[in-house]
């Protein structure tokens, strides 16, 4: 999608290993999140940030943190991945706070992410 | 218990022909309710944005409509085309709180010849 990029597309890594999944985006915008999907459930917010070294927990954080050392940049960390940290993750970024009327969400293609 | 429920979970529809799909949900208070299509291995991108005072609305062929009493919307498919193949998210936002959507499970649509 224009405007965000997500970094790699798709990764295979072993139980136990950090992995770091990157959200680059070209917008400016001030809010960005990270998401996961997986089968039978609705996309699950892990963490997002409302401006440079601010963020904060979604539902789903356990097991990941975040950094956002740059406007552009987005960083998920899982610490050590486990088997049920396999999902597709997606960077979304948005102008202003999801409960504004005004604003909606642009989503990266997302990352497939499998560990074994 | 999932605030947002979306009906049917799949459908199979015949190229040309119509389709509505279903959401109901129980965020309050309400903010305003959009609907997506993702589409495979894709990340979801926007249809429509509604708030409270809109009942109605559409981009091209989809329109959704929003009964903001009843909590329930719909997103209608009209002259469906196989590019239409994909899961559409319905997504509620409630008037306070600090970013947290609530997220459907998707209406799963193929579209055949």
């Amino acid at each position: 999608d224009a405007g965000i990029t997500q970094s790699p597309r798709h990764k295979v890594t072993e139980t136990g290993t950090p992995v770091t999944l990157r959200c680059h985006q070209t917008e400016n915008h001030r809010y960005m999140y990270w998401y996961r999907q997986d089968p039978g459930h609705g996309l699950r917010l892990i963490h997002y940030s409302y401006g440079v070294k601010d963020t904060d927990k979604g539902e789903v954080s356990d097991g990941y943190s975040v950094s956002r050392s740059k406007t552009e940049d987005f960083l998920l960390t899982l610490e050590s991945a486990t088997s049920s940290q396999t999902s597709v993750y997606f960077c979304a970024i948005s102008e202003s706070k999801g409960n504004h009327k005004g604003y909606g969400y642009t989503f990266g293609s997302g990352t497939r992410l499998t560990v074994v | 218990k999932n605030q947002v429920e979306q009906s049917p979970q799949s459908l199979i529809i015949l190229e040309g022909k119509n389709c509505t799909l279903q959401c109901n949900y129980t965020v309050s208070p309400f903010s305003n309710l959009r609907w997506y299509k993702q589409d495979t291995g894709r990340g979801p991108v926007s249809l429509t944005i509604m708030t409270f005072s809109e009942n109605t609305k559409s981009n091209g062929r989809y329109t959704a409509t929003l009964d903001a009493d009843t909590k329930q919307s719909s997103l209608h498919i009209t002259a469906s085309q196989l590019s239409d193949s994909a899961s559409y998210i319905c997504v509620v936002s409630a008037w306070y709180g600090n970013n947290r959507l609530a997220f459907g499970k998707g209406n799963q649509v193929v579209v055949i010849p």
